[in-house]
C-alpha cells in the first residue's frame, strides 16, 4: 500500500515569491493534515481536513497561506508570498477516522516538503 | 491548552545500552490519547504507540516499552539494547478525545553509537 505521498522534497524559492506543495493521502483516509515543522522542533498544526472540509484551520496565517483539498482527496498548501520566516518543513498526513466515535486514528506522515526561502 | 515537554535535547548512548526517553505532559481534558512517533533522517514521521488515557498499562513491543503514570502525568519510552538504527529524533503527543490536534514535544535526539 502507498503511503502518503509529498512533493516537491525540496523547493528553495526567493522572498515574495509563490510557493505551492502538494499531498496526495493514503487510499480511503478521510482525514488530511498540514503541519510546519520548524528546525528542532514539533511539527504544528496548520489545518485538518474531514474529506473535502477545512475542520481546524485556526493555526493557518491566512494572509499568506491557502490551502485546499479537492473532491476530498488530494490536497495543495500555498503560500503566496513567502518570507524569510516560512523556511521549514510541511508535513501532510492522512488518516482514517471514525467520525464522533472518538477514535483518533493513526495519523500517517509523508516525508515532508522542505522549503528555503532566500 | 495541552503540552508535551520533552526535556531532554539529546541523548547519546554506545549500541546495546538501554535509553529512556522522558515525556511530561499537561492537559485539562479527562479523557485523551497520547503518541510515541520516530522520525529518521528520512523526515517521514513513524507511528510507533498510541495510548488512551483511561489504559494505565504498561505496553512492551519487542525492545519497545512504555510506562504510562497519570499520577505524574508522564509518558515514558524506553529501548532496551539500544542499536545504530535506533538513532532519530522522537517526538512524544497530545491529543484531545475528539478533533485529532495532535500537539507535538519539541522532540528528543538519540544518537546510537556503535
Amino acid at each position: 500500500e502507498a503511503g502518503v505521498v509529498q512533493s516537491p522534497r525540496y523547493k528553495i524559492i526567493e522572498k515574495k515569491q509563490p510557493v505551492a506543495f502538494w499531498c496526495n493521502p493514503i487510499s480511503g483516509h478521510n482525514t488530511l493534515y498540514w503541519y510546519l515543522q520548524n528546525l528542532g522542533q514539533g511539527p504544528e498544526l496548520l489545518i485538518r481536513y474531514e474529506n473535502e472540509e477545512a475542520v481546524d484551520d485556526s493555526q493557518l496565517p491566512k494572509d499568506r497561506f491557502s490551502a485546499e483539498r479537492l473532491k476530498g482527496v488530494d490536497s495543495t498548501l500555498k503560500i503566496q508570498p513567502a518570507e524569510l520566516g516560512d523556511s521549514a518543513v510541511y508535513l501532510c498526513a492522512s488518516s482514517l477516522d471514525l467520525p464522533f466515535s472518538g477514535n483518533t486514528g493513526e495519523l500517517f506522515f509523508g516525508e515532508g516538503s522542505r522549503l528555503t526561502v532566500l | 491548552a495541552q503540552k508535551v515537554t520533552q526535556a531532554q535535547t539529546e541523548i547519546s548512548v554506545v549500541e546495546k545500552e538501554d535509553v529512556t526517553l522522558d515525556c511530561v505532559y499537561e492537559t485539562r481534558d479527562t479523557t485523551y490519547y497520547l503518541f510515541w512517533y520516530k522520525q529518521p533522517p528520512s523526515g517521514e514521521l513513524v507511528f510507533l504507540i498510541r495510548r488512551n488515557s483511561f489504559d494505565e498499562q504498561n505496553e512492551i513491543s519487542g525492545r519497545y516499552s512504555w510506562n504510562f503514570q497519570k499520577s505524574t502525568s508522564s509518558f515514558n519510552f524506553t529501548i532496551t539494547a539500544s542499536q545504530v538504527v535506533d538513532s532519530a529524533v522522537y517526538f512524544c503527543a497530545l491529543s484531545p478525545q475528539y478533533g485529532n490536534k495532535l500537539v507535538f514535544g519539541a522532540g528528543t535526539i538519540l544518537r546510537v553509537k556503535s
